[in-house]
């Protein structure tokens, strides 16, 4: 079946540094692919997302690549920020059901 | 947009109780959804729950454990009948508005 494997946290990073997230997907098909945040006690929300191949979503700074090749979509931001400590899910569209298992990261000053 | 409330936003209940959660809407919406989120691990899709038919169970899921009810576009409840320990976890509501997934913020339950 389908399913996303994402790298493994927490991820602990100084305030300015660069981050990126792992994701890899195994899909039947041509999934889209979304990135969820989700803030201390509030639900997830939609971060950001790829309809197709080489589709590149972008959002407050975050950018992933859809890249069929290697099957990923991989989570970048060129300089984080306190505010963005978070968990971040990948996902994928299969009728709503295949998620990430979480990173959690947090931004030190 | 949707805004998505849940009641109760957490509690502690015995084991072989039940617990009745509450998912409410701001826009009505046909498609509705009911995950667990266990700790380490990803959301996992308990039931589809769309208005005006018998939700639908994923594998592993049953009527008689979980049973749904969907009375309007807005609101949903799940129970999370004779409950044991391991039935600790995080319960989210979703929907879907547009093209758009939206989420609540959760029912954390800590069954003893």
């Amino acid at each position: 079946g389908d399913s996303v494997t994402q790298m493994e946290g927490p991820v602990t990073l100084s305030e300015e540094a660069f981050l990126t997230i792992n994701c890899t997907y195994t899909a039947t098909g041509y999934p889209s692919l979304f990135w969820y945040v989700q803030y201390p006690g509030e639900g997830l929300q939609l971060l950001l997302k790829a309809t197709k191949a080489d589709d590149k979503g972008s959002n407050k700074g975050f950018e992933a690549t859809y890249r069929k090749e290697t099957t990923s979509f991989h989570l970048e931001k060129g300089s984080v920020q306190v505010s963005d400590s978070a968990v971040y899910f990948c996902a994928l569209s299969d009728h709503y059901r295949t998620f990430g298992t979480g990173t959690k990261l947090q931004v030190i000053p | 947009s949707a805004v998505i409330s849940q009641k109760p936003s957490r509690d502690i209940c015995q084991r072989g109780t039940s617990l009745t959660i509450q998912c409410q809407v701001d826009s009505q919406v046909t498609m509705m959804f009911w995950y667990r989120q266990q700790p380490g691990q990803s959301l996992t899709l308990i039931a589809t729950a769309n208005q005006g038919s018998e939700a639908t169970y994923e594998s592993g899921f049953v009527i008689d454990k979980f049973p749904i009810s969907r009375p309007n576009l807005t609101f949903s409840t799940l129970t999370v009948s004779n409950m044991s320990p391991e039935d600790s976890s995080i319960y989210l509501c979703s929907v879907v508005l547009g093209a758009e997934q939206y989420f609540g913020p959760g029912t954390r339950l800590t069954v003893t």
